[in-house]
């Protein structure tokens, strides 16, 4: 049994590039999350997909953030012209709503880095 | 969303009992209570969740108060590996998807 797992755990960049993370959520579940978690703070909620479709996205997540789900299993984050002020560990949850009461369970995470 | 209010830290010793509070007056009637914690350099880790009955588990004890305003999470015997930030929650059970809303939690600090 394996549990949520994310892709790279670490990420150093410079301002300006582009970067990617993936999260695979545990197989049965159709439900995935992504949060932000910066320094001292609780995860903030980004978005989620019931599978394939994007139903609710935040504030938080500006026009250079953009979230796939293509298939309804993996998910990708992609953060364009990354600033210093995303540094932080994005945090991939899934969970399904008859499975546990729909629990959600939250992968180790990647710790961006953007000098 | 409904808030939930909890003490910036806590400290217990190894083998000790640990009852970590948490308020959440404005709980309404479809609000389930979600425990998790976070250790170091990790992921959020589900601990425990309940509705009205006190729930037990493998990890930890839920006793909620009978109004729901407010919740204890107990620690029957604390190790140094549960030293953590434990986060008390409020999620709806409306039978959609709902975001989990984090609070600063409390964190949890176990010595010899």
């Amino acid at each position: 049994d394996t549990g949520v797992s994310q892709n790279p755990r670490h990420k150093i960049t410079k301002r300006g590039q582009n970067v990617t993370f993936r999260c695979d959520p545990i197989s049965e579940h159709n439900r995935l999350y992504w949060y932000r978690q910066t320094l001292g703070q609780g995860p903030e909620f980004l978005t989620y997909f019931q599978n394939e479709a994007q139903l609710e996205k935040s504030r938080l997540l500006s026009d250079r953030f953009s979230a796939e789900r293509p298939k309804g299993s993996f998910s990708t984050l992609e953060i364009q012209r990354t600033e210093q002020g995303d540094s932080a560990m994005y945090l991939c949850a899934s969970s399904h709503p008859r499975v546990d009461q729909d629990t959600q369970y939250f992968g180790p995470g990647t710790r961006l880095t953007v000098l | 969303d409904a808030k939930t209010t909890q003490p910036n830290s806590m400290e217990s010793n190894e083998e000790e009992p640990v009852h970590l509070p948490c308020n959440h007056s404005t709980i309404s009637g479809t609000d389930y209570i979600h425990w998790y914690r976070q250790l170091p350099s990790q992921g959020p880790e589900y601990v425990i969740h309940g509705l009205t009955s006190n729930v037990n588990n493998r990890m930890a004890s839920l006793a909620i108060a009978e109004d729901r305003k407010s919740s204890t999470l107990i620690l029957h015997r604390a190790t140094l590996r549960d030293a953590a930030v434990y986060y008390c929650i409020l999620r709806e059970n409306t039978g959609t998807a709902s975001k989990l809303t984090f609070g600063t939690g409390t964190r949890l600090q176990v010595t010899l």
